[in-house]
């Protein structure tokens, strides 16, 4: 079974730039999430899709950060305008009982 | 809100010790429990998987107990190796398929 995919794997951007992430799940779970990881942190929850409708997006920065999930399928989540805090690890993850998560990408933003 | 702590945030043993890590939350309302594993720069590497009706996991040198009353949950690992050295996160899952982290333990397995 092909695991969870992400991309990029790291990206380094200013402040106020636009940066977006991709994800493409495991085939088949129909739940994606995408977690943000600050350095010694463990992850944060930001936004949950059940196939393509989002379930909580409770903790996601709406004023800055946006996410989609194409087709119940492949899912991006953009920040725009970055900041300084914004700097962490993206993970996304699918599962229906247990979960896989991807590689993540690392957002450095000086 | 589930809130979950893990202790120690960072233990360092000697090759050879026996590991156990620790972590509580405190809704006790969960489906299932997480045990994570973290090497730097890298995702999140499943180890085990406790449904909450269970009381244990095992695979290889690692176990996992669950004691969802108490709301606590222990990862043992045995014989402990240098290659062991990683971040351990554990998460528990509830009924709306919320996933919530604790920090971690950093683990040093010294040679």
């Amino acid at each position: 079974e092909a695991g969870v995919a992400q991309s990029p794997r790291y990206k380094i951007i200013e402040k106020r730039q636009s940066v977006a992430f991709w994800c493409n799940p495991i085939s088949g779970h129909a739940t994606l999430y995408w977690y943000q990881q600050i350095l010694g942190q463990g992850p944060k929850l930001l936004i949950q899709f059940q196939n393509n409708g989002v379930v909580d997006d409770s903790q996601l920065p709406k004023d800055r950060f946006s996410a989609e999930r194409l087709k119940g399928v492949d899912s991006t989540l953009k920040i725009q305008p970055a900041k300084l805090e914004d700097s962490a690890v993206y993970l996304c993850a699918s599962g229906a009982y247990g979960y896989t998560f991807g590689s993540g990408t690392r957002l450095t933003v000086v | 809100k589930q809130e979950v702590t893990q202790i120690p945030a960072a233990l360092s043993v000697p090759e050879g010790e026996n590991l156990v890590l620790n972590c509580s939350f405190t809704d006790s309302a969960i489906y299932n429990l997480q045990w994570f594993r973290q090497d730097p720069g890298k995702g999140l590497t499943s180890l085990l998987l406790i449904q909450s009706s269970q009381r244990e996991q095992t695979s290889g040198r690692l176990n996992a107990s669950l004691d969802k009353s108490s709301g606590r949950s222990t990862l043992y690992i045995a014989a402990s190796q240098p290659g062991d050295s990683a971040t351990y996160l554990c998460a528990v899952r509830q009924d709306d398929y919320k996933l919530s982290f604790g920090a971690g333990t950093t683990v040093t397995v010294r040679a």
